[in-house]
């Protein structure tokens, strides 16, 4: 069965500093990969996502993940973050049944 | 704004109540999924339904049932409530079609569902 694993619960960046949030899926073919972002009482909004082709993913807001087959990855990266960017950020997997599993989030907090 | 919207945002009601949370997918917007995100158990996908049918079933409780309807809207059911139910339910449509596709879901602001 597929599955995702968002192994940072909490991540605390500076303001201007970079990001990389970790995603790690488990899934027998090539999935569909998908980064959402959720605000604060506001419902999920989608990043980015990968379906095939070029490994490096450019989303919205300045984001962009790398699809790593050999680590079964899809981290998110930032090069620089804004106090805008604090909210949580679920990686999720879409297998071929459509069911579409979500990480547990990570929670980004920026200092100022 | 997504284009999906919800209603009512709030519910407070108490337990072994039964409540409807309602659901209008985007304009042209075929699929319509239910999720129910909690501290505990984070996000987890509920149903989903593809221009009137059942096409996919996740951790749905056999207390809890959805529908859609012609108009596509679509209303998630939940009755004999527990305390346990107390979520955050979002609603999410696509223009997916049959067969994994990878469309992207967009979600609806959610409903806040607290059981006393």
């Amino acid at each position: 069965a597929q599955s995702v694993t968002q192994p940072d619960i909490h991540i605390t960046v500076s303001e201007g500093a970079s990001l990389e949030l970790r995603c790690n899926y488990s899934y027998g073919a090539t999935p569909y990969l998908f980064w959402y972002v959720q605000s604060p009482g506001q419902g999920l909004q989608l990043l980015l996502k990968y379906f095939s082709g070029d490994t490096l993913v450019q989303g919205i807001k300045g984001f962009e993940a790398e699809f790593k087959r050999s680590q079964s990855s899809f981290n998110l990266r930032k090069p620089s973050v804004h106090w805008s960017d604090a909210a949580e950020y679920f990686c999720a997997v879409e297998g071929a049944d459509d069911k579409i599993i979500f990480g547990k989030g990570t929670r980004l907090h920026i200092l100022p | 704004d997504s284009g999906v919207t919800q209603t009512p945002k709030h519910l407070i009601t108490a337990t072994g109540q039964r409540v409807t949370l309602r659901c209008s997918p985007r304009s042209g917007d075929l699929s319509v999924y239910w999720y129910q995100q909690s501290l505990d158990q984070g996000l987890q996908f509920l149903i989903q339904y593809y221009n009137g049918e059942e096409r996919a079933k996740g951790n749905i409780l056999e207390r809890f049932s959805a529908q859609q309807f012609p108009d596509l809207h679509s209303e998630l059911n939940l009755s004999s409530l527990e305390l346990g139910d107390s979520a955050l339910y979002f609603c999410a449509s696509s223009g997916h079609l049959w067969g994994g596709s990878g469309y992207e879901q967009f979600f609806g602001p959610g409903t806040r569902l607290t059981v006393l």
